[in-house]
């Protein structure tokens, strides 16, 4: 069967660095994509990675490595806004994407 | 560029009513996502469209639910009749055309909060 699994909450430090890993194993791979979710609102799009390494983008990293079948979103100077869930998903061999069940990140002062 | 839009935002019925949502894609994509989405869950694909055809509704429960787009654009999600454990939010999705390939990115609508008593 297809799986993907990541924490179910993690708490960090405003200001910290946070990572929160994603480990997928799926019929094919077409590519992964992280999404942040508040509660009560919809998933919004943070990141696409298909090819192995890291795409930077300001506070947020996101890392591939197709090898071990896992990822990591990578969160910089954290602040209070980013306490959201965090969806990983993989695009499968008939390029339908496959959700995690989403790790909650809470943010202390 | 507006975003997806759908409603209602919240619906509350009795168990046995029918209930129906309403969405509306970002202008131009071709492929509309309906999704169940539980407390705690990461969200659950009930029905992909690709224009007005159905591309993926093997988790669909047809016996309750149904779902159209019929000129390509709008779409309807209907639950008849509703039980308990429907009571979730769902949530329409569009992106370009899933068929152009992995990065074809999902963009979701704001959701609709169903309470089923």
């Amino acid at each position: 069967g297809q799986n993907i699994d990541q924490p179910t909450e993690m708490t960090a430090t405003e200001g910290a660095i946070v990572q929160i890993n994603c480990t997928y194993q799926t019929s094919g791979f077409n590519g992964l994509f992280w999404y942040q979710q508040h509660a009560g609102e919809a998933p919004t799009f943070l990141s696409y990675n298909v090819l192995d390494g890291l795409e930077e983008k300001g506070r947020f990293s996101s890392f591939l490595s197709r090898s071990k079948g896992y990822s990591y979103l990578l969160l910089k100077e954290l602040q209070m806004k980013d306490s959201a869930s965090y969806l990983c998903a993989v695009r499968d061999s008939n390029y339908q994407l496959i959700w995690g069940a989403g790790t909650k990140l809470i943010i202390k002062p | 560029e507006a975003g997806v839009a759908q409603s209602p935002r919240y619906k509350i019925i009795e168990k046995r009513q029918s209930v129906a949502f309403w969405c509306n894609p970002i202008s131009g994509h071709a492929t509309l996502y309906w999704y169940q989405q539980i407390l705690g869950q990461g969200p659950k694909l009930l029905i992909q469209f690709q224009n007005n055809g159905v591309v993926d509704d093997s988790q669909l429960p047809k016996d309750r639910f149904s779902a159209e787009r019929l000129k390509g654009v709008d779409s309807t999600l209907k639950i008849q009749p509703a039980k308990l454990e429907d009571s979730a939010v769902y949530l329409c999705a569009s992106s370009l055309d899933w068929t152009s390939g992995g990065a074809d990115t999902q963009y979701f609508g704001p959701g609709t909060r169903l309470t089923v008593l």
